[in-house]
């Protein structure tokens, strides 16, 4: 099946700066990459996904780029505000007889400190 | 939260007793799921369901059983709870390609 590997498992930047989160998946035949943010105590929360017929999306401060030669996607976020402080997951899609399914990664603790 | 609740928020049972959490929605989406979150795994597929009466396994559906008998609702069973089953669950609906979730339940097994 699908393995998605997410790094850094912990990320800390300074109010202002930017932050890069990465992630690797295993099966070609993936094509849909949606990142999540999850505060503490809720569910987890689509923020923006990209499809594999396209290489970058942006949407404000948040951008999302895939590589699908490497297999490897990344959420850049642009001039981090503390409100960006939470739990970022990555997952992959990947469509099977009855449903499409989606793995995701571990997960990164994202801090922006003052 | 896409019009998702899931009940109980919060549960505290016994290890062998049975239990049930329910996912409402209030849409009529067809494709529901529910993931278990711990740490370190992040969010896991347990079972979803493609229709009403129609579910399938997911890669951590052991020890766990679900039912759809009402394209609202779609519930999951722990027929024995076990110390292992401790976790936040999580309910999905799809939309396209879009997974929304729900607010999650949190169980304990002791």
């Amino acid at each position: 099946g699908e393995n998605v590997e997410q790094h850094p498992s912990t990320l800390s930047v300074q109010e202002g700066d930017s932050a890069v989160i990465k992630c690797t998946y295993s099966d070609s035949a993936s094509n849909y990459f949606p990142w999540y943010k999850q505060e503490l105590g809720k569910g987890p929360q689509l923020i923006i996904d990209i499809r594999s017929n396209v290489g970058e999306k942006k949407d404000q401060r948040i951008a999302v780029t895939l590589n699908k030669t490497a297999k490897h996607f990344s959420l850049h976020i642009t001039e981090t505000q503390p409100e960006d402080s939470a739990v970022y997951f990555c997952a992959a899609r990947i469509n099977t007889g009855t449903a499409s399914k989606l793995t995701f990664g571990t997960g990164t603790r994202l801090q922006v400190t003052l | 939260d896409a019009g998702i609740t899931q009940s109980p928020r919060h549960k505290v049972t016994e290890t062998g007793t049975p239990v049930t959490l329910r996912c409402h929605q209030t849409e009529n989406h067809r494709y529901m799921y529910w993931y278990r979150q711990d740490p370190g795994h992040g969010l896991r597929l347990i079972h979803y369901s493609y229709g009403v009466k129609d579910t399938d396994k997911g890669e951590v559906s052991d020890g766990y059983s679900v039912s759809r008998s009402k394209t609202e609702d779609f519930l999951l069973t722990l027929e024995s709870a076990t110390s292992s089953q401790t976790s936040v669950y999580f309910c999905a609906i799809r939309i396209g390609y879009e997974q929304y979730f729900g607010p999650g339940t949190r169980l304990t097994v002791t």
